[in-house]
């Protein structure tokens, strides 16, 4: 079974703040890391689909970095909004397994 | 383009009964696959299905069981329900050309609330 962490658990910012979170993973066998939103009562939305390392990959106010050697990526939110206020996933993709292991998510919350 | 959806939307069962959900994916997609939700254990892969063809499977029991049809629609059932079963399952369609997941972007449905009594 793959560790896959997030961190933090949870996250409360205030609109206009940037923040930034963390997913963790094992490095080996690495291929490819997901990163998807999903807001409540709504179905998952893919952010970025990342492979190499040192990759940087920015949808409007969101970016994410990936470092595939020690098995993290990041992702930043520039100027929060309340409409960010969403659970933010990451999955790694291995070439053993052939599935994407889901992290338990980091819930953002931004108070306007 | 049309989304993936999913029927039923909500659904509830007593135990030992069984249970079909239907998934239909992004017109032109092959791929799909099915994850299980809940709270404790987050989103878990079941399998994939492409081109008729179950791909890639998770570590679930051989209750949970899937079809996919020629338009590449698919079904999950779960047979023998037990309470544990009761969460949100979740398909997503790709377009299936890289061998799994893998660099293509997932696309969800919204989802069958399943709950077992």
């Amino acid at each position: 079974i793959l560790n896959v962490e997030q961190s933090p658990q949870s996250l409360h910012v205030q609109e206009g703040d940037s923040t930034n979170f963390t997913c963790s993973f094992p490095s080996s066998n690495f291929y490819a890391l997901h990163w998807y939103r999903w807001e409540t009562a709504k179905s998952p939305e893919a952010l970025f689909v990342m492979t190499l390392n040192g990759d940087e990959k920015k949808k409007g106010r969101i970016s994410a970095t990936l470092n595939t050697k020690e098995g993290y990526s990041y992702l930043y939110i520039k100027g929060s909004q309340p409409e960010d206020s969403a659970t933010y996933l990451c999955a790694p993709y291995y070439n053993a397994g052939n599935m994407l292991t889901f992290g338990g998510g980091t819930r953002l919350m931004v108070k306007p | 383009k049309a989304g993936v959806t999913q029927t039923p939307r909500y659904l509830i069962k007593t135990r030992g009964q069984q249970v079909t959900l239907s998934c239909s994916p992004i017109s032109g997609h092959r791929s799909v696959s099915w994850y299980q939700q809940t709270p404790g254990q987050g989103l878990q892969f079941l399998f994939e299905y492409f081109s008729e063809t179950q791909r890639n499977k998770g570590n679930f029991p051989g209750r949970f069981s899937g079809r996919q049809f020629s338009n590449s629609r698919s079904e999950m059932n779960v047979s023998t329900l037990e309470l544990g079963d009761s969460a949100l399952y979740l398909c997503a369609s790709s377009l299936g050309t890289s061998g799994g997941a893998s660099q293509e972007t997932q696309y969800f449905g919204p989802g069958t609330r399943l709950l077992v009594l």
